[in-house]
């Protein structure tokens, strides 16, 4: 596609249900980044996937969060058991190969848990 | 994780004054990025800087990489109120993962 694309871009759930956040990243990018922004904050890593293996999952902040990415393209992030403390925007970025990391992002999945 | 420290956090300033963002880390980066983010936005790369001591100029936008490659500087000369947004940095380090700092936001009063 022309851009990096995220799903849904707004998010409304109650605590304790599941969400999953879809990523849709430019064809031929072999690098996929998945960050947290909360309000007027900076980026929090979260997980970084070079095709379909993820050699940095440091960031996800509990066993609730989870993420997956399939064909070396489309990628999932699953919050379980949402909290309130999860509500923030959820960016994803690609990067292609040979490069220097350079980041196209997606507008983001803004994630509200009531 | 690599720790990406920018300051200030916060900088408003007149139209026409200029300033400078700093990022600092103890980590050495392969290469260094700046992006702009506007609201609702994702963040948009300005520019990328690969060697140390780097200097890259984009319209009023100076960036220096720093000799030992943790550091960085952004000073935009004679803000416009179109500059506003939140300033990141961003390291690469490794195979290609990407730290951000904790970004600077900046407003411009026409």
């Amino acid at each position: 596609g022309a851009g990096v694309s995220q799903s849904p871009s707004n998010k409304v759930t109650e605590k304790g249900k599941d969400v999953e956040l879809r990523c849709d990243p430019i064809s031929g990018h072999t690098a996929l980044y998945w960050y947290r922004q909360s309000l007027g904050q900076g980026l929090e890593f979260l997980i970084y996937f070079q095709g379909n293996s993820a050699p940095d999952k440091s960031g996800l902040p509990s066993d609730r969060f989870s993420a997956e990415r399939t064909g070396g393209s489309v990628s999932t992030l699953t919050i379980q058991r949402t909290q309130q403390e999860d509500s923030a925007v959820y960016l994803c970025a690609s990067s292609y190969p040979g490069g220097y990391a350079e980041a196209f992002f997606g507008q983001g999945t803004r994630l509200t848990v009531v | 994780t690599q720790l990406l420290e920018q300051s200030p956090q916060f900088l408003s300033i007149q139209e026409g004054e200029n300033l400078t963002v700093y990022c600092n880390s103890s980590s050495v980066f392969s290469s260094l990025q700046w992006y702009r983010q506007e609201p609702g936005e994702g963040p948009v790369l300005l520019v990328t800087v690969v060697t140390g001591g780097e200097v890259k100029k984009l319209k009023r936008l100076t960036f220096q990489f720093g000799d030992a490659r943790k550091d960085s500087s952004l000073h935009i000369t004679a803000a416009q109120p179109g500059d506003t947004g939140l300033y990141l940095c961003a390291g690469a380090a490794g195979a290609n993962n990407l730290f951000f700092g904790t970004g600077t936001r900046l407003t411009v009063i026409p």
